[in-house]
């Protein structure tokens, strides 16, 4: 257990829909990650939240939006949903933003957009 | 910008034989190198990473990787492999005093088959 939580573990919704994707991360950590791996694309960093606030930013759709809230927990928003989207969203925590830190991993939230 | 090269997508092998996973990089920047391990319906989680001083690093469940500047290359290997081992494996690269985000290759599945 990395201590990382995410929720829901699996989410199933249509085309041009919307979803809030949870993270809580482990009890200390500042920064949270989001990634999305999928067949294709394999593992893409998407954002990431120091504290509060954006850090970086990969390739993110601009469907896609994302914010850390005060208690630290993130929330990844996807809309106006497509087939394509449809992957493993991780999030991971680290301490803070010091190079070589160690990210843990959550479990993840299964996507499947139909 | 970084992108890592993982050669083989399978590799599969005998329980108690030797394996090697390979891993190139490239990057215009010094990184920080790492293998992470993704069991299946899990997340990720780290395995070893390379941040500075000797090129050989180890794991405590008997993986090792040896950092090769001049080739650009961090292979994972590990003497003698057990059923337990069976997983993706994933070479990820993130740059030093830039982003903590980790760029990663496209995973290699080791299947380890009694």
């Amino acid at each position: 257990d990395s201590g990382v939580t995410q929720t829901p573990k699996h989410l199933i919704t249509a085309t041009g829909q919307r979803v809030t994707l949870r993270c809580s991360p482990r009890s200390g950590d500042l920064s949270v990650y989001w990634y999305q791996q999928s067949l294709d694309q394999g593992l893409q960093f998407l954002i990431q939240y120091y504290n509060g606030e954006e850090r970086a930013k990969g390739n993110i759709l601009e469907r896609f939006s994302a914010q850390q809230f005060p208690d630290l927990h993130s929330e990844l928003n996807l809309s106006s949903l497509e087939l394509g989207d449809s992957a493993l969203y991780f999030c991971a925590s680290s301490g803070g933003f010091v190079g070589g830190e160690t990210q843990y991993f959550g479990p993840g939230t299964r996507l499947l957009v139909l | 910008a970084q992108s890592v090269t993982q050669l083989d997508s399978q590799v599969p092998v005998f329980e108690e034989a030797p394996v090697e996973l390979r891993c190139n990089y490239s990057s215009s920047v010094s990184v920080y190198l790492f293998w992470y391990v993704q069991y299946p319906n899990q997340g990720l989680q780290l395995l070893l990473k390379y941040l500075s001083g000797s090129t050989l690093v180890e794991s405590i469940n008997g993986f090792e990787a040896e950092f090769n500047k001049s080739q650009t290359s961090f292979h994972l290997r590990k003497p003698s492999v057990h059923i337990s081992d069976t997983a993706e494996y994933f070479c990820a690269v993130s740059s030093q005093g830039g982003s903590e985000k980790l760029v990663f290759g496209k995973g290699t599945k080791l299947t380890v088959n009694p």
